[in-house]
């Protein structure tokens, strides 16, 4: 496609519910990147994978927050028993490779009532 | 994370002035850096890097000024047009891991 593509733009759910978060890479992108963006602020790095392996998950808040990318190219962010501190503007990037320029998509706001 | 909510720091330039934003970073293991716009609704957008062996980097109506002594970024954007209104956010990288950690964001607000 032409450029990082993320679905849904917008989400709504109520706490303690499951979402997941979905992140379509540049084509023939290896390196895929999570952030989360409070209001105001910059972008906080999650997670991130070279090709489908999970290179860093440092930055994954607590373990209800998961990452895969099975075959190396979209990747899924799930979030499990969702808590109101978990709303925010979820971005997803990418990158041609390790050190490279990043791509950011356009986000999802997720709101957890 | 820490509320800094709504309130940044905001420059107020005159359309056609120059614009220089700062930005101070704190890992002196980083060896690369990036400052990226921001407009409303949408994702961060690449303006420009600048590797840790440098002091200086020129684009197009932008330079990137680095000082390793202090630990100090600046973009300077010449002749600032209205299109350039926007969240400006500075990054940096260290060399072993992929990890962009961002700074404070900086609103700039031409003015006709």
């Amino acid at each position: 496609g032409a450029g990082v593509s993320q679905s849904p733009r917008y989400k709504v759910t109520k706490r303690g519910q499951d979402v997941a978060l979905r992140c379509d890479p540049i084509s023939g992108h290896v390196s895929l990147y999570w952030y989360r963006q409070a209001l105001g602020q910059g972008p906080e790095f999650l997670t991130y994978f070279n090709y489908e392996a999970q290179q860093d998950k440092s930055g994954l808040p607590n373990d209800r927050f998961s990452a895969e990318r099975p075959e190396g190219s979209i990747s899924t962010l799930t979030i499990q028993r969702t808590e109101q501190r978990d709303s925010a503007m979820y971005r997803c990037a990418s990158s041609s490779g390790q050190g490279l320029e990043q791509f950011f998509g356009p986000g999802t706001r997720l709101t957890v009532l | 994370g820490e509320s800094v909510g709504l309130h940044l720091p905001t420059l107020s330039v005159q359309e056609g002035d120059n614009s220089i934003i700062n930005c101070a970073y704190s890992n002196s293991a980083s060896d690369y850096f990036i400052w990226y716009k921001q407009e409303s609704g949408k994702g961060p957008q690449f303006i420009i890097d600048i590797r840790s062996n440098m002091d200086k980097r020129q684009g197009q109506r932008v330079t990137v000024l680095l000082n390793k002594t202090v630990k100090h970024l600046s973009l300077q954007i010449a002749a600032t047009q209205p299109g350039d209104s926007a969240v400006y956010f500075c990054a940096e990288n260290k060399a072993a891991g992929n990890k962009l950690t961002f700074g404070g964001g900086t609103r700039v607000l031409v003015k006709p």
